[in-house]
């Protein structure tokens, strides 16, 4: 098992729709929960940033992050066609492999928000 | 806030040539910046975590004589492809730890190696 799985989709939606984007884990030590979102030949950009569970929101953004389950989510209202874009999941914790705050993406979702 | 900067953008080279990197974080110092690359349609691949003032930590399978790091300062921290071949070709892109366990990334740099 993948330590993160991640849909790789596509993912269509029209625009002003609810976007639901979702990752599981397997390695309990995830304290850190971030999702990034990377458009096309661009780096990733960090969107939100959650320490263990609860939910967070930012605008349209909306983060939730239920350790008991292994699963985080990332909710979009309102979507637009801007938002079309590769979503990346990435969790850490503090001394994940000896290392200095190394993160572990999922494979990325493909979204598109067709207008 | 939180800026971090590549350059060049994108490069062309021939087979054999070295090709350096730069990444920068325009706006805070980052003792620990990291290297990635990411193949089309695949996610980012973690090639070593480039320490400020010591050596960098190579994952397993990444040629640490091929990929040279160097993390001169808290701002700067360079990737050189040495004797690059058309299997380097890839997106290579760099991050900076800001706090805890964020990162921020640079906006990549595409590498075409002839």
């Amino acid at each position: 098992q993948k330590e993160v799985e991640q849909d790789p989709g596509p993912l269509s939606v029209p625009e002003g729709a609810i976007v639901s984007l979702n990752c599981t884990y397997s390695n309990s030590a995830f304290q850190y929960f971030m999702w990034y979102r990377q458009y096309s030949r661009k780096g990733p950009e960090l969107l939100m940033y959650t320490y263990s569970s609860g939910n967070k929101e930012d605008g349209r953004f909306t983060a939730q992050v239920d350790k008991s389950s292994k699963y985080i989510s990332l909710f979009i209202r309102d979507s637009q066609p801007s938002d079309s874009a590769t979503y990346l999941c990435a969790m850490s914790s503090p001394n994940y492999g000896g290392s200095q705050g190394n993160l572990i993406f999922g494979k990325g979702t493909k979204l598109s928000v067709k207008p | 806030g939180a800026v971090v900067s590549q350059h060049p953008s994108w490069v062309i080279c021939k087979s054999g040539t070295s090709v350096k990197i730069e990444c920068r974080s325009l706006d805070f110092q980052a003792t620990t910046m990291f290297w990635y690359r990411q193949f089309p349609k695949q996610s980012l691949m973690l090639m070593a975590t480039s320490n400020e003032g010591s050596k960098a930590t190579y994952e397993q399978g990444v040629e640490k004589d091929k990929f040279l790091i160097n993390h001169a300062s808290l701002t700067l921290s360079t990737l050189t492809v040495t004797s690059a071949h058309p299997e380097d070709s890839s997106f290579y892109i760099c991050s900076a730890k800001l706090a805890a366990e964020t990162q921020y990334f640079g906006p990549g740099t595409r590498l075409l190696v002839l």
